[in-house]
């Protein structure tokens, strides 16, 4: 599924430090996603948003935050807040507004914390 | 959908053998339940779909059965191949408005024995 793309492939935060991981498509989608994966665990929502400037919680949003300026370009920012950080983040998106179509995933960002 | 469990966590099959997963949901509102496929490093795969008006949907070796009543849907690979070994997560969707999302178990470890 080329036309998602997320990067950094690796990031590493230092203590106290904010860091972004970048979500972009040219799939023309309009529903984008932010997924973590934790090894052995399922996929937990983060943040998702159906249009452009707007978006919702998932169920687990604290130390995050995102922006949706753009269709194409979903940003998820780590911030200070999130105390466990180190996880593989998963971003993904869908044509059609609403959650009941495929989900096309990118390759994933590995964020360590140093 | 508000809340997907996902069993078993683990599972072994004998090469050309059956394997079963079962998942079941929370939110009676719930109209869209697809399956992925994760292979190791790799991103998640959408495989198979149900929506809620369809009892069983098949595509060659697998197919998907689901129980509106009982609210769980399960995942039947048949003649299982060394390939199909990866993690597969299910998922509930909910769909037609901004606050609309995908959720996902908790994931299962399928392993096939040679």
């Amino acid at each position: 599924d080329g036309g998602i793309t997320q990067s950094p492939k690796y990031l590493f935060r230092k203590e106290g430090q904010n860091v972004t991981l970048s979500c972009e498509q040219n799939l023309n989608h309009d529903a984008m996603y932010w997924y973590r994966q934790d090894p052995g665990q399922g996929l937990r929502l983060i943040y998702y948003s159906q249009i452009v400037n707007d978006f919702q919680k998932g169920d687990i949003a604290e130390g995050y935050s995102v922006s949706r300026e753009k269709k194409e370009s979903f940003p998820l920012t780590v911030t200070s807040a999130q105390k466990n950080p180190t996880a593989f983040y998963l971003c993904a998106s869908s044509l059609g507004r609403g959650g009941n179509e495929k989900l096309f995933f990118g390759s994933g960002t590995q964020l360590s914390v140093l | 959908g508000e809340n997907v469990e996902q069993h078993p966590s683990t599972l072994s099959v004998q090469e050309g053998d059956s394997a079963v997963i079962k998942c079941t949901y929370s939110d009676s509102a719930s109209n869209y339940f697809p399956w992925y496929k994760q292979e190791l490093g790799k991103r998640p795969q959408l495989i198979i779909d149900i929506r809620s008006n369809v009892g069983e949907k098949k595509d060659q070796r697998i197919a998907v059965t689901l129980n509106k009543t009982a609210k769980h849907f399960s995942l039947h690979i048949t003649e299982t191949q060394p390939e199909d070994s990866a993690v597969y997560f299910c998922a509930d969707g909910t769909g037609y408005s901004s606050a609309s999302k995908i959720i996902f178990g908790s994931g299962t470890r399928l392993s096939i024995r040679p």
